[in-house]
């Protein structure tokens, strides 16, 4: 069965402090996603990963960077934290292989607060 | 570039009545349309996809959704409401030869009621 984890399920950080949010997949996906989930906003894409050690920026990317050494890792890391950054993070996988016609796998999604 | 919207931001149905949840989208050349439900406190889960072919395209716990070009549409059905449908359902494009990172819509909350 597919899977996409995702290291924490709730979060709460404080201010300025360093976030890391980790993602795991098993599927050997080549494409990998992370977007935030606000209310009335829908889903936001922050950052995305097409291979080890490749990655574009999406849609809102600012205060946020990643990084991706191995292929089914891909980690979202908040340099300094700060309130509105508190939303629900979630993380997608996607296979390369063939068309783009292919659905993204999403992991359970962290809820972070920061206070 | 490639948009989708989804008119409604909230449906209500009755229990054992036909459902509608509207999607359209703007592509600049033909499109990849999903559809995505996602349950309280949990991530998205693939529910069905248009890729090409039949118009009419069946997914996963019943539903299907109608692809209608002229209208630039993608609506998500299903015959039969269950209260356990109740959740938040999204709509996605991608705009095929374009960029492989699809283009979400806001969300749409179903409430299934007994």
């Amino acid at each position: 069965d597919v899977k996409v984890t995702q290291s924490s399920r709730y979060l709460v950080k404080r201010t300025g402090e360093k976030v890391f949010l980790e993602c795991v997949q098993d599927m050997d996906h080549e494409n990998m996603f992370w977007y935030r989930q606000d209310p009335g906003l829908g889903l936001r894409l922050i950052y995305f990963s097409y291979d080890v050690k490749m990655k574009e920026k999406g849609d809102i990317p600012e205060g946020y960077s990643v990084s991706r050494e191995k292929k089914e890792r891909f980690s979202l890391i908040l340099e300094s934290a700060s309130t509105n950054q508190t939303s629900m993070y979630l993380c997608a996988s996607s296979s390369r292989a063939g068309s783009t016609a292919v659905e993204q796998y999403f992991g359970p999604g962290t809820r972070l607060t920061v206070t | 570039a490639q948009s989708v919207a989804q008119p409604e931001d909230q449906v209500n149905v009755a229990e054992g009545n036909p459902l509608t949840v509207k999607c359209t989208y703007s592509v600049s050349g033909n499109p990849y349309l999903f559809w995505y439900v996602q349950y309280p406190n949990r991530g998205l889960q693939f529910l069905l996809k248009y890729i090409t072919g039949d118009n009419l395209v069946k997914g996963s716990y019943g539903f299907e959704a109608e692809f209608n070009k002229s209208q630039t549409s993608f609506h998500l059905k299903k015959p039969s409401a269950l209260v356990s449908d109740s959740a938040l359902y999204f709509c996605a494009v991608r705009d095929i030869g374009g960029s492989y990172i699809p283009t979400f819509g806001r969300g749409t909350s179903l409430i299934v009621h007994p």
